[in-house]
C-alpha cells in the first residue's frame, strides 16, 4: 500500500527539548512538505523541499529545521527555539511541487505536546 | 501577506439539504485552486482540483470566479457522512518562489 506514514501519532517532550517528527513517503513523490496546524486555525507551511537535497522556508520556518537526504524521507526538527510548539504536524507529498494542480497527499500527523 | 478567508461556520444543515462554501482569495495571480476535506483530528484529503471552468464529482460542485476572486463549493443532498471541516487551497509559484496558503476551513455538520 502507497502513501505516507508519520510517527509517533503522538508525542510528549519537556520545554527546552529539541524533538525530530518523522515521516516517510513510498509514493516515489518528489515534493514534500510540512505544516502545523493550531486548533480553529488553518494549516501553516514551515518548509518544503522539491527534491532531494533541496529544501525552502515557508510561512513559519523559524524555531524548525529539516532535512531531506532521501526522496522518501523528510524528517522535521523542532528545536527549543520554537516559542510555541504544541501543535498539530501534518507532512504531505506530491508528484511535483503543488503549484500545477498536482494532489497533496497528507500523512496521519503527529501531536506534539511540550510539557 | 496573501490571504485566505473562509467563514469558518458551524453550518448546520438537515439531511438532503444544499449548502455552499464560499471562499475568497487575495492575490490575483494565484494559479491553483482546491477544496480539502478534513474530519475531526484527521489529515486533510482533496476533495476537488477546482478549475476555470468549474467542475462536478456527484454531488459536489466547485466554481472558480477569477474576476471576483473566489471559489465556492456546493453540496447537494447532504449526508450525515458529509460532516467535517472543508478547506479552501490557493496556491502561487513562479520566478522561483512558491506559496501554497490554506483557508482556516468552514465547519459543516449534517443532522438526522
Amino acid at each position: 500500500d502507497g502513501g505516507i506514514t508519520q510517527s509517533p501519532k503522538y508525542l510528549f517532550r519537556k520545554e527546552g527539548q529539541n524533538v525530530t517528527l518523522s515521516c516517510e513517503q513510498n509514493l516515489n513523490h518528489d515534493a514534500m512538505y510540512w505544516y502545523r496546524q493550531d486548533p480553529g486555525q488553518g494549516l501553516r507551511l514551515i518548509y518544503y523541499s522539491q527534491i532531494v537535497n533541496d529544501f525552502q522556508k515557508g510561512d513559519i520556518a523559524e524555531g524548525y529545521s529539516v532535512s531531506r537526504e532521501k526522496k522518501e524521507s523528510f524528517p522535521l526538527t523542532v528545536t527549543s527555539a520554537q516559542k510555541n510548539p504544541t501543535a498539530f504536524y501534518l507532512c504531505a507529498s506530491s508528484e511535483e511541487l503543488a503549484g500545477g494542480g498536482d494532489e497533496q497527499f497528507f500523512g496521519p500527523g503527529t501531536r506534539l505536546t511540550v510539557l | 501577506r496573501k490571504e485566505v478567508e473562509q467563514d469558518p461556520g458551524p453550518f448546520n444543515v438537515p439531511e438532503g439539504a444544499t449548502v455552499a462554501f464560499n471562499c475568497t482569495y487575495s492575490n490575483s495571480a494565484s494559479q491553483s485552486f482546491f477544496w480539502y476535506r478534513q474530519d475531526c483530528r484527521k489529515e486533510p484529503k482533496l476533495l476537488m482540483s477546482v478549475y476555470s471552468s468549474g467542475n462536478e464529482d456527484g454531488r459536489f460542485t466547485a466554481q472558480l470566479n477569477r474576476a471576483s476572486q473566489y471559489i465556492s463549493l456546493l453540496i447537494r443532498d447532504s449526508k450525515l457522512s458529509d460532516s467535517a471541516t472543508y478547506l479552501c487551497v490557493v496556491t502561487d509559484s513562479g520566478a522561483g518562489s512558491y506559496q501554497l496558503t490554506f483557508g482556516k476551513g468552514t465547519k459543516l455538520s449534517v443532522i438526522p
